[in-house]
């Protein structure tokens, strides 16, 4: 149980295009999402947290016009890298908490490669 | 501000050995940490978690990882490594303070290579 599913795993794409990534939780209900980026050898940074029904809650330092997060459903996450440029190439992952309890553990996606030429 | 530190960039073992992953935290409050285990173009794999109760938690795969209040720390250890461990470990922790909500500070991350 508690799978989350992330999509697509790898984009490559030219400048100024916006790439839609969507994070879904399949078989159970997500109130919360988180979305992070990671460089390479690098740990996780926390960019946003997507709350269903509301608005994200951007970590300082990140564009909230740069990147759009929709939570429109209690299984559905999106990040819309907008107008993205090669410093946006990374790697991003979401994640999910079951709903059982803040104390557990966060489920993560597989993660999507961007490459922005 | 919560915290965690792994000071080891890389771990080398040789298989069948005992493996030792290190994990130093800071937070306000009773810490929930956990640790998660990544592999190449993947996403994070949950291993265990220490919440409360016993000091040694039990987690996948054969591994375990011992809370110590006083060191602050949460290292992860296996009794006998395999080759298939070899991938990138990130401990995690979570404040215990209400307004800590749900946000996760990760380590840097540790990458443990176990050779045959």
């Amino acid at each position: 149980g508690a799978v989350v599913s992330q999509h697509p795993s790898w984009v490559i794409c030219k400048s100024g295009t916006s790439v839609k990534i969507e994070c879904r939780s399949l078989d159970f209900q997500a109130t919360t999402m988180f979305w992070y980026r990671q460089f390479p050898k690098q740990s996780l940074m926390l960019m946003a947290t997507s709350n269903e029904g509301s608005k994200a809650t951007y970590e300082q330092g990140v564009e909230k016009d740069k990147f759009l997060i929709n939570h429109a459903s209690l299984t559905l996450s999106t990040l819309t890298v907008t107008s993205a440029h090669p410093e946006d190439s990374s790697f991003y992952i979401c994640s999910a908490r079951a709903p059982q309890g803040i104390h557990q553990p966060q489920h993560f996606g597989d993660g999507t490669r961007l490459s922005i030429l | 501000a919560q915290s965690v530190a792994q000071p080891e960039d890389q771990v080398n073992v040789a298989e069948g050995n005992p493996l030792t992953v290190k994990c130093t935290y800071s937070v306000s409050g009773n810490p929930y940490l956990f640790w998660y285990v990544q592999y190449p173009n993947r996403g994070l794999q949950f291993l265990l978690k220490y919440i409360t109760g016993d000091n040694l938690v039990k987690g996948s795969y054969g591994f375990e990882a011992e809370f110590n209040k006083s060191q602050t720390s949460f290292h992860l250890k296996k009794p006998s490594a395999l080759v298939s461990d070899s991938a990138l470990y990130f401990c995690a922790v979570r404040g215990g303070i209400r307004n800590a909500g749900n946000m996760l500070t990760f380590g840097g991350g540790t990458r443990l290579m176990v050779k045959p």
